[in-house]
């Protein structure tokens, strides 16, 4: 079935530090992918969808410009996290849309980030 | 605003019998509906989806009930297994918007062996 890769799994970084974060989708192409983010106990939130050659669409109350994504092949999204805080530390998670067939959403392991 | 809510936070059932887990809505323009199966520091995983002309999709022991009317879903699992602890989400998207999914905070579901 279709695979979505997300990397890296786990990352502790300074305050300050920018740390990109990778998701791939390894057998099929994603015009369309979705990053969100969970804090404990918490709901899966939509930060952005990203669409391939474009800008992505950022949800209210999400600063595009210290989440920086880039969408520049059909296999790959990234989401970077620009000059972190601690109260970035988060799971991220993202995914992609099949659209092949039925049109399913794939998701990636998620990456927890800590920032100290 | 909550648009789609999943007022149980968690839920503990004994393995073997049946677990239900509820699931509101208020976004009548809502039309397609999932639910996901997460485990700590994973992301989740498909289990089963219900279109809204549909009021129930069967999937092994995996039942998705939908009610129009009362803007509500369950999602039943029978009989369940000790496999089946995780965190489930409800989901739900409106068509030809982007395919851009609203989720329910999550009932976490214990299956005692």
């Amino acid at each position: 079935g279709a695979v979505v890769s997300q990397h890296p799994s786990r990352v502790i970084c300074k305050s300050g530090t920018s740390v990109k974060i990778e998701c791939r989708s390894l057998d099929f192409q994603a015009t369309t992918m979705f990053w969100y983010r969970q804090f404990p106990k918490q709901s899966l939130m939509l930060m952005a969808t990203s669409n391939e050659g474009s800008k992505a669409t950022y949800e209210q109350g999400v600063e595009k410009d210290k989440f920086l994504i880039n969408h520049a092949s059909l296999t790959l999204s990234t989401l970077t996290v620009t000059s972190a805080h601690p109260e970035d530390s988060s799971f991220y998670i993202c995914s992609a849309l099949d659209r092949r067939g039925s049109e399913k959403l794939f998701f990636g392991s998620g990456t927890q980030l800590s920032v100290l | 605003d909550q648009q789609v809510k999943q007022n149980s936070p968690s839920l503990s059932v004994q393995e073997g019998r049946i677990s239900i887990l509820n699931c509101d809505y208020t976004n009548s323009m809502f039309d397609y509906f999932l639910w996901y199966k997460k485990y700590p520091a994973e992301g989740p995983t498909f289990l089963i989806s219900i279109s809204s002309i549909k009021d129930k999709n069967e999937d092994g022991r995996f039942t998705v009930f939908l009610n129009k009317s009362a803007k509500h879903l369950s999602l039943h699992i029978v009989p369940s297994q000790p496999g089946d602890s995780a965190v489930y989400f409800c989901a739900a998207r409106v068509r030809n918007a982007g395919n851009m999914l609203t989720f329910g905070g999550g009932t976490r579901l214990m299956v005692k062996p």
